[in-house]
């Protein structure tokens, strides 16, 4: 079965510090991929996402990803996190082109933040 | 962005009862919208596809007489959970897609006693 996995369930940081998620899946075809960031009471919102093209893709809130197709990742970085990124963190994979709301959600990582 | 809101954000029930949790697209329209069910420190589980004008898709292992769910018209989404039990308090979410991207609504706790 189709899964999505992400590796740092706990990640604490301090300002300043740069940040890498991981996310890797598990599916031989074309994905559409995603990073949404849930702040705490707050909806879903999407970092960024990627299609196709350029596999380095920047987001909002200066978060950038790289989709390395070889190793099935889609990890997210930040080259300086800030106090206010301190949220659950979601990758998700879309397998169906035609019904681009069906997701497949990695456990989440939630990110602390130290100022 | 595209607006999807839900209500209730929380809700307490008791055991056999009966709760429906509402999912709008306020400033769009939507044919399919998606429900997914959250775990404490766990992933986002899909739990069906909601079908305008027609019957939703379920999830491999969702019940779906227990969740039941109506989309009876292009912004309204509805979830019922039937006959609630303990086991059945989780964080319901759900999305509906605008274009290539799918918007979320806030949630709703729900917690049977």
């Amino acid at each position: 079965a189709q899964s999505v996995s992400q590796h740092n369930h706990h990640v604490i940081l301090s300002e300043a510090a740069s940040l890498e998620l991981g996310c890797n899946y598990s599916y031989g075809g074309t994905v559409n991929l995603f990073w949404y960031v849930q702040y705490p009471g707050q909806h879903l919102q999407l970092l960024l996402k990627y299609f196709s093209g350029d596999p380095l893709v920047k987001g909002i809130k200066g978060f950038e990803a790289e989709f390395i197709k070889s190793k099935f990742s889609f990890n997210l970085r930040k080259p300086s996190v800030q106090w206010s990124d301190t949220a659950e963190y979601f990758c998700a994979v879309n397998l169906d082109s035609g019904n681009t709301g069906k997701l497949i959600f990695g456990q989440g990582t939630t990110l602390q933040v130290k100022p | 962005g595209a607006v999807v809101s839900q209500h209730p954000s929380w809700v307490i029930c008791k055991s056999g009862t009966s709760v429906k949790i509402e999912c709008r697209s306020l400033d769009f329209q939507a044919t399919t919208m998606f429900w997914y069910r959250q775990f404490p420190k766990q992933s986002l589980m899909l739990m069906a596809t909601s079908n305008e004008g027609s019957k939703a898709t379920y999830e491999q292992g969702v019940e779906k007489d227990k969740f039941l769910i109506n989309h009876a018209s292009l912004t309204l989404s509805t979830l019922t959970v039937t006959s609630a039990h303990p086991e059945d308090s989780s964080f319901y979410i759900c999305s509906a897609p605008q274009y290539v991207e799918a918007f979320f609504g806030q949630g709703t706790r729900l917690t049977v006693v």
